[in-house]
């Protein structure tokens, strides 16, 4: 079974200025998915950023960016120019690619994130 | 195009009751996932529907059934309630698999159980 642990409870930004989050993952599978996603105070959960495991360069997407360590197992998502509409709940999860079953998504705990005027 | 929609937003029922939580994917999505979020943590994963077969189930006891219809939505019901069940219940829908295919999540079912 694979889990996924995000250490940081909880964390707080000022606007303007550059966050990482932290994601660590424990699995036995060698093809996988990791994934950042968010959800604000209204719930919706959005997907931020995707890391297909295969792919040694990381991910980025506009300010969010991962820093993918496979063989630490570790997963960290870093934020430039945080904005006041990134305060949400932020979550890493894992997807293993099983061909033909189902694409389930483990989620670590989450970690709240405040960004401050 | 509208999003993934679930309903009811909120429900309260009370201890042994039945409720049947609804939702309906994204127009041409296939597979319909549900999750359980409990206050304070990450969601857990209950089960995934793809073309009306169920494709996975998380470690969620048998009071815990699922459906999907012809259209694609789904339904989650959860039988003999207990305390415990209280959280929010999110439906996600993806266009196929098994590649992972973003899953859109909707805006979720708040479930109070007294």
């Amino acid at each position: 079974a694979q889990t996924v642990t995000q250490s940081q409870p909880e964390m707080s930004v000022q606007e303007a200025e550059t966050v990482t989050l932290s994601c660590t993952y424990d699995t036995s599978e060698s093809n996988y998915y990791l994934f950042w996603y968010k959800q604000p105070p209204s719930r919706q959960m959005i997907l931020v950023i995707r890391q297909e495991a295969y792919k040694q360069q990381n991910a980025t997407e506009n300010r969010f960016s991962v820093n993918f360590q496979k063989a630490a197992k570790s997963f960290s998502l870093k934020i430039s120019d945080s904005q006041l509409g990134d305060t949400a709940m932020y979550f890493c999860a894992f997807m293993k690619h099983v061909l033909n079953a189902g694409n389930m998504l483990t989620f670590g705990g989450g970690t709240r994130l405040m960004v401050k005027p | 195009d509208a999003g993934v929609t679930q309903s009811p937003t909120h429900l309260i029922k009370t201890r042994g009751q039945h409720v049947t939580l609804r939702c309906s994917p994204i127009s041409g999505h296939k597979s319909v996932s549900w999750y359980q979020q409990v206050l304070g943590q990450g969601p857990q994963f209950i089960f995934q529907y793809y073309e009306k077969e169920e494709r996975g189930r998380g470690n969620f006891p048998d009071r815990f059934s699922a459906r999907q219809f012809p259209n694609y939505s789904s339904e989650l019901n959860v039988n003999a309630l207990l305390l415990g069940d209280s959280a929010l219940y999110l439906c996600a829908s993806s266009s196929g698999l098994p590649w992972p295919y973003e899953q859109y999540f909707g805006p979720g079912t708040r479930l109070t159980v007294t």
